[in-house]
């Protein structure tokens, strides 16, 4: 799920289907993940969080998966609607409570 | 519950010219970020303030200054604007900061700054 360049990354997807949303970070001793959705025209939203002491973290629809053995995030969401459709950012924290963020995946849900 | 308001929604100015953005957080909220998001990348951390102190600021140059209030509202200043300082500055608030232990934060609409 990292950009290149200018042009995000986009993950298409069914109307129902499952999506997941991957987010590799840089920083080993990061110990707070967030991720984030952002709709066109709005802030971003909080979707979840999950500290370094977890593997996994499951919300309303959503799972985190995390993995610092290779520094990889992922966001699971289950049954997914034409309102998820959005950028989703994966943010750590890098120090001192400041969050360095991803540069986003475009989810497109199609009816 | 109020969320984090920003003002003003959009802001036009000319090169060199001086721009104040407004930020108001959430309620008990006590530290506010401040992000920078030019079109097509992701968030650029900008600067951090908590009861009224600049906490830690990104990789952007001096003429990006702020202040916080005691109130816990912020203004981010741009001194100097150039035309690739046109972006969505967004604003984030969250509860502070307990022995270094992170909170998540909640963002604001953000502000359109278009520099010409």
């Amino acid at each position: 799920g990292e950009s290149v360049g200018l042009h995000l990354p986009t993950l298409s997807v069914q109307e129902g289907d499952n999506s997941i949303i991957n987010c590799a970070y840089s920083n080993s001793a990061s110990d707070y993940f967030i991720w984030y959705k952002q709709e066109s025209g709005k802030g971003p939203q909080f979707i979840i969080d999950i500290r370094s002491n977890m593997d996994k973290r499951q919300g309303q629809r959503v799972t985190v998966l995390l993995n610092k053995t290779v520094k990889h995030l992922s966001l699971q969401i289950a049954a997914t609607q034409p309102g998820d459709s959005a950028v989703y950012f994966c943010a750590e924290n890098s120090g001192y409570s400041t969050l360095t963020f991803g540069k986003g995946t475009m989810l497109l849900v199609s009816p | 519950e109020a969320g984090v308001t920003q003002s003003p929604t959009h802001l036009i100015k000319t090169r060199g010219q001086q721009a104040t953005l407004r930020c108001s957080p959430i309620s008990g909220h006590t530290s506010v970020y401040w992000y920078q998001q030019a079109l097509g990348l992701g968030l650029q951390f900008l600067l951090w303030y908590d009861e009224g102190e600049e906490r830690n600021r990104g990789n952007f140059p001096p003429r990006f200054s702020g202040r916080q209030f005691p109130n816990y509202s912020s203004e981010l200043n741009v001194n100097a604007l150039e035309l690739e300082d046109s972006a969505l500055y967004l604003c984030a608030s969250s509860p502070g900061t307990s022995g270094g232990y992170s909170y998540e934060q909640y963002f604001g609409p953000g502000t359109r700054l278009t520099v010409t």
